[in-house]
């Protein structure tokens, strides 16, 4: 059965320094990766997603990952963190039937 | 452009009270989910709708039913409701086409609480 682990459950850093967030998964066949991003209290939005090509994708607000097949790992970094990246980030790998699988969340405190 | 609406905001109610979230998109897509998010636990599917007139069990579905009611509306049905509900519920909807229909959006949440 496919799986989503986000290692860390919660993050602090400080405005200004980089961030990384881990992410590996379990899945038996070339998978479809993404990023979301949920501010308190709202849904869930897009980052970020990995189809096939490039390993190491664009997103927004600055955010990129990449896509490590040996590794089975896709994590998400950003070289310069703000206050207002502050939230919760969710991997999620499509696992077909259009469903995707989620991991359990990273919670990102940025800190003065 | 409101994408995915769902209602209500926020609701509390009794074990064994019964309710029914509502859920619209207006993107035109063809398949459509319901999930509850718990602290720790990530979002877990309950039901999705690949398209309009199907549906089909997720990951948590006991203790739930599903309408598609047409392909802009999923209502998500709660019969006995139990403290065991109490969670936040997210609809989402993806389509189009190809790869496309592997990005699902997502509504901001319905918050419930069963007492």
């Amino acid at each position: 059965a496919q799986s989503v682990t986000q290692p860390d459950i919660h993050i602090t850093v400080s405005e200004g320094a980089s961030l990384e967030l881990r992410c590996n998964y379990s899945y038996g066949a070339t998978p479809y990766l993404f990023w979301y991003v949920q501010s308190p209290g709202q849904g869930l939005q897009l980052l970020l997603k990995y189809f096939s090509g490039d390993t190491l994708v664009q997103g927004i607000k600055g955010f990129e990952a990449e896509f490590k097949r040996s590794q089975s790992s896709f994590n998400l970094r950003k070289p310069s963190v703000h206050w207002s990246d502050a939230a919760e980030y969710f991997c999620a790998v499509g696992v077909g039937d259009y469903k995707l699988s989620f991991g359990a969340g990273t919670t990102v405190t940025v800190r003065a | 452009n409101a994408g995915v609406t769902q209602t209500p905001k926020f609701q509390v109610l009794k074990t064994g009270q019964s309710m029914t979230l509502q859920c619209a998109q207006d993107m035109n897509h063809n398949s459509m989910y319901w999930y509850r998010q718990d602290p720790g636990m990530g979002l877990r599917l309950i039901y999705y709708s690949a398209s309009e007139g199907t549906t089909d069990k997720g990951e948590v579905p006991n203790g739930y039913n599903v309408s598609r009611l047409n392909k802009r509306e999923f209502s998500l049905r709660l019969e006995s409701a139990a403290p065991s509900q109490t969670s936040v519920y997210f609809c989402a909807s993806s389509g189009l086409a190809g790869v496309a229909k592997n990005i699902q959006y997502f509504g901001a949440g319905t918050r419930l609480s069963v007492l």
